[in-house]
């Protein structure tokens, strides 16, 4: 069965604090990994998609990079508005317009 | 502009009472979604359609049922509403349903069902 784990489910930073998202999945036939971010009271806001493992996409203070098992999303010298909930979606390289999200982590960064 | 819109944003009923939600987009994209985020913050599929064309339909209550009047509206009726509904629904479209691409996302409708 197709299954996205995202971990920790919370992660309280320092402002400055580098550190790192989880997400690994199993899924027959991954076609994107999508990353996600979503603040309280509004809907996911889109920041990478990766396709293939070794691909890393960069934003700003975020980098995602792809392997074959799980995802990474670094996140280096965060500030407070840096603080949401990290999702991260799959899309199977079948029935491919259907996302398979995480539950998510929830990042608070501190000043 | 708002690219993705949803009405109402918040929606509170009584159990039994039949609801809608309305969602447009202004992106020109030909794929619309709905999804259902429970109080752990999990996101799920409910439907998606393609210009107008029922796609997925996840195993939903057949008390939902989406209609899409046009390509840039998706409206999601729920009949004889449950304590199980109250959830956050957010309606999201992309420009396909093959490419890959990123799905923009509403602000969320909360429903509560009393």
């Amino acid at each position: 069965e197709d299954q996205v784990t995202q971990s920790p489910e919370a992660l309280r930073l320092q402002e400055g604090e580098s550190s790192s998202l989880n997400c690994s999945y199993t899924v027959s036939g991954l076609r994107g990994l999508f990353w996600y971010r979503q603040d309280p009271g509004k809907g996911p806001e889109f920041l990478f998609t990766l396709y293939s493992a070794g691909e890393e996409k960069e934003k700003e203070r975020l980098k995602a990079t792809l392997t074959k098992k799980e995802s990474f999303l670094h996140i280096t010298a965060p500030k407070p508005e840096d603080s949401a909930t990290y999702l991260c979606a799959v899309q199977r390289s079948y029935n491919t317009d259907k996302l398979i999200f995480g539950t998510g982590t929830r990042l608070q960064v501190f000043p | 502009d708002t690219a993705v819109s949803q009405t109402p944003k918040y929606l509170v009923t009584q159990m039994g009472n039949d609801k809608s939600i309305k969602c447009e987009q202004n992106l020109g994209h030909d794929t619309m979604y709905w999804y259902k985020q429970d109080s752990k913050k999990f996101l799920k599929i409910m439907f998606s359609y393609n210009n107008k064309e029922l796609i997925i339909n996840e195993t939903v209550p057949n008390r939902f049922s989406p209609k899409s009047p046009d390509k840039a509206h998706l409206n999601l009726h729920i009949n004889s509403l449950e304590l199980g509904d109250s959830a956050v629904y957010f309606c999201a479209s992309s420009q396909d349903a093959e490419g890959g691409d990123e799905q923009f996302f509403g602000p969320g409708t909360r429903l509560t069902v009393l």
